[in-house]
């Protein structure tokens, strides 16, 4: 069984400031690793799949890194939306099993 | 575009039977994997198992098997989750998500709030 773990759990942010969130998963996955954010009272969203590839109408201030086992989302400049949850995903085993997310808050 | 509409938020006793849905529109509903994926404050986003409407092939997590069934109707292009006997344990939030293949989640329904009490 492979684990996700996220951190940190919080991160306060300014906006207009760069956040760094980091998901590290208990054996090598390669690039299948997913990225979704959740805003309040929402369903979650996909940012990134294969680890760095933007999903479909994603701005360009999100970016994901890494593989094997270490992954970074970046968001380059917080926009005041960007405040939410924030969930890795992996699928390179079955069945695919989430990180128990990142909360970026404004600080 | 493409939607996933599920059915509205459910309050149910202890050992009662529900089922809930998730309607599809905007794509071929019959050639894309639906997933259900279980949220709760205490175990976070858990994927609870897959269908794939065109031949009902239907895959379940572990943790699941045999305590829901999947289920999918292509002429309303609709999936369905459904408990023969509710715990309170299943009190949670719960997607629909089309899933691509085994990989990942790119659309997703807004969710269906199941609240178990007795």
């Amino acid at each position: 069984e492979i684990v996700m773990t996220q951190s940190p759990a919080t991160l306060s942010v300014s906006p207009g400031e760069r956040a760094t969130l980091s998901c590290r998963a208990s054996q090598s996955i390669s690039s299948n690793l997913a990225w979704y954010q959740q805003s309040p009272g929402q369903a979650p969203r996909l940012l990134i799949s294969g680890a760095s590839t933007r999903a479909t109408g994603i701005p360009a201030r999100f970016s994901g890194s890494g593989s094997g086992t270490d992954f970074t989302l970046t968001i380059s400049s917080l926009q005041s939306e960007d405040f939410a949850i924030y969930y890795c995903q992996q699928y390179d085993d079955w069945p695919p099993r989430f990180g128990q997310g990142t909360k970026v808050e404004i600080k | 575009e493409v939607q996933l509409v599920q059915s509205g938020a459910e309050v149910r006793k202890p050992g009662e039977p529900l089922k809930i849905s998730c309607k599809v529109s905007g794509y071929s509903f019959s050639t894309y994997w639906i997933a259900w994926v279980r949220q709760t404050p205490g175990k976070g986003l858990e994927w609870m198992g897959i269908i794939y409407p065109g031949d009902s092939d239907t895959r379940y997590s572990p943790s699941f098997l045999g305590q829901v069934t999947i289920s999918a109707d292509k002429s309303i292009s609709t999936a369905y989750l459904q408990w023969s006997s509710l715990k309170a344990s299943d009190t949670a939030i719960y997607y629909c998500a089309r899933q691509w293949g085994s990989t990942w989640f790119d659309y997703w329904g807004q969710g269906t709030l199941i609240t178990v009490s007795s």
